[in-house]
């Protein structure tokens, strides 16, 4: 059965900490994997991966994607406040065009 | 340029009384998906619209059906609703699954 797991499921830190938010997963044909950041209502997406060994960055935050050992990290450095959401993983296959499958999210939670 | 767009924010039925969510893509966009996440859960697809015929459906019974325009405007409707039906709604529009979504801000639908 195909399936997305994060870890941790929850995270508190001081300001400043540099956190990594894990994203395994087991899916048949993989072709991408997304971060996205869910704050209130609407995830925001981040970063789409599709190929190993590349790191994508923006700003504080990077991920990188290892598909030999198929997971993928989400790093965020001199962590802020505003950096407490709920970061979410999202596989997409090629088997079926139409789907994604998400994980259950990390909660991140930044103390000042 | 609007994003996604979501109707209404808030809504409260009673069981076994039928429900009508509406989304308006991002600009550009024709494809529609919509999710159900519930508390503390990543969001699990419902289904797919593209070309106003749904290209895909996820684990979710026949009482969840939707509509899309050829505005590329989707509905999502829910008939006898069940308690377990509270979650937030949220709203997908892409030019291709595999890449980015942008969501809307969703619509929370309380089941008393």
């Amino acid at each position: 059965e195909d399936k997305v797991v994060q870890s941790p499921l929850s995270l508190v830190v001081h300001e400043g900490d540099t956190v990594t938010l894990n994203c395994s997963y087991e899916v048949t044909n993989f072709r991408s994997l997304l971060w996205y950041k869910q704050e209130k209502k609407a995830p925001t997406f981040l970063f789409m991966l599709t190929s190993s060994g590349i790191e994508k960055k923006s700003g504080r935050l990077s991920s990188i994607l290892d598909k030999k050992e198929l997971f993928s990290i989400l790093n965020i450095t001199a962590t802020q406040t505003g950096d407490s959401a709920i970061y979410l993983c999202a596989v997409g296959w090629v088997d079926s065009n139409y789907q994604l499958i998400w994980g259950a999210g990390t909660k991140l939670i930044i103390k000042p | 340029d609007a994003g996604v767009t979501q109707s209404p924010t808030h809504l409260i039925k009673t069981r076994g009384q039928q429900v009508t969510l509406r989304c308006s893509p991002k600009s550009g966009h024709d494809t529609v998906s919509w999710y159900q996440q519930a508390l503390g859960q990543g969001p699990q697809f419902i289904f797919q619209y593209y070309e106003e015929e749904e290209r895909q459906r996820g684990n979710f019974p026949d009482r969840f059906s939707g509509h899309q325009f050829p505005n590329y405007s989707s509905e999502l409707n829910v008939n006898a609703l069940l308690l377990g039906d509270s979650a937030l709604y949220l709203c997908a529009s892409s030019t291709d699954l595999l890449n980015e979504q942008y969501f809307g801000p969703g619509t929370r639908l309380t089941v008393t």
